[in-house]
């Protein structure tokens, strides 16, 4: 069974620049599997932040960036604000209609 | 505006059924694929099931197959989980999301309803 996995947590300070990553149990990540980032405040309904890699979702500030890096699909905050306090899920399309996400990050700024 | 709202969580009796709903509004529903995506208590996002706009596609996770059933009405705008023979670990929030254009991500959320099974 395909699992994805990033890093449990996370911390930044204020104004600076965090990267997380997404691995793929089963080899590495690429454009075709489309892979997608979530920012969930808990209590809260996911907000889409990345798409497609590295398309930022409508209204999205451009702080937030995704790209593949190595054999992993990653998420940079640049500027971090206190606000980007929160947990972070990848996703990834594995075909024939199937979604995986991964474990989630926590991410604290401080 | 896009908006997705679930209904029909509840507490049920481990072997029991459920039934959710979730209503669209401010898009075209039958243009989209549509997903329910669920969060045990303290833990991650796990994608259940996705149906096509037209509802010809069914798709699941291997941990509901067999015992959840996904369907949509496009004439009302309303996304279905039919959950029969639930588990334990089947407890958590459930939220239903919508597809891109191209199916592979989520583009917009609903809050989601909660689903205890427990006797």
């Amino acid at each position: 069974q395909t699992v994805l996995t990033q890093e449990p947590s996370f911390s930044v300070s204020p104004g600076g620049t965090v990267t997380l990553t997404c691995g793929l149990s089963s080899g590495s990540v690429s454009t075709n599997y489309y892979p997608s980032w979530y920012q969930q405040i808990p209590g809260q309904a996911p907000r889409t932040l990345i798409y497609n890699t590295n398309t930022r979702s409508s209204g999205v500030p451009d702080r937030f960036s995704g790209s593949i890096l190595g054999n992993k699909a990653a998420l940079t905050i640049t500027g971090a604000q206190a606000d980007d306090e929160s947990d972070y899920y990848c996703a990834m399309y594995m075909g024939s209609g199937i979604s995986i996400f991964g474990g989630g990050t926590k991410l604290t700024v401080l | 505006e896009v908006q997705v709202v679930e209904s029909g969580g509840g507490l049920v009796q481990p072997g029991g059924s459920l039934r959710l709903s979730c209503a669209a509004s401010g898009f075209t529903f039958s243009s989209h694929a549509m997903s329910w995506v669920r969060q045990a208590p303290g833990k991650g996002l796990e994608w259940v099931s996705a149906i096509s706009g037209t509802g010809y596609s069914i798709y699941y996770a291997d941990s509901v197959k067999g015992r959840f059933t996904i369907s949509r009405d496009n004439s009302k705008n309303t996304l279905y989980l039919q959950m029969n023979n639930l588990r334990a670990d089947d407890t958590g929030v459930y939220s239903c999301a919508r597809h891109s254009s191209d199916w592979y991500s989520f583009d917009y959320w609903g809050q989601g309803t909660l689903v205890t099974v427990s006797s």
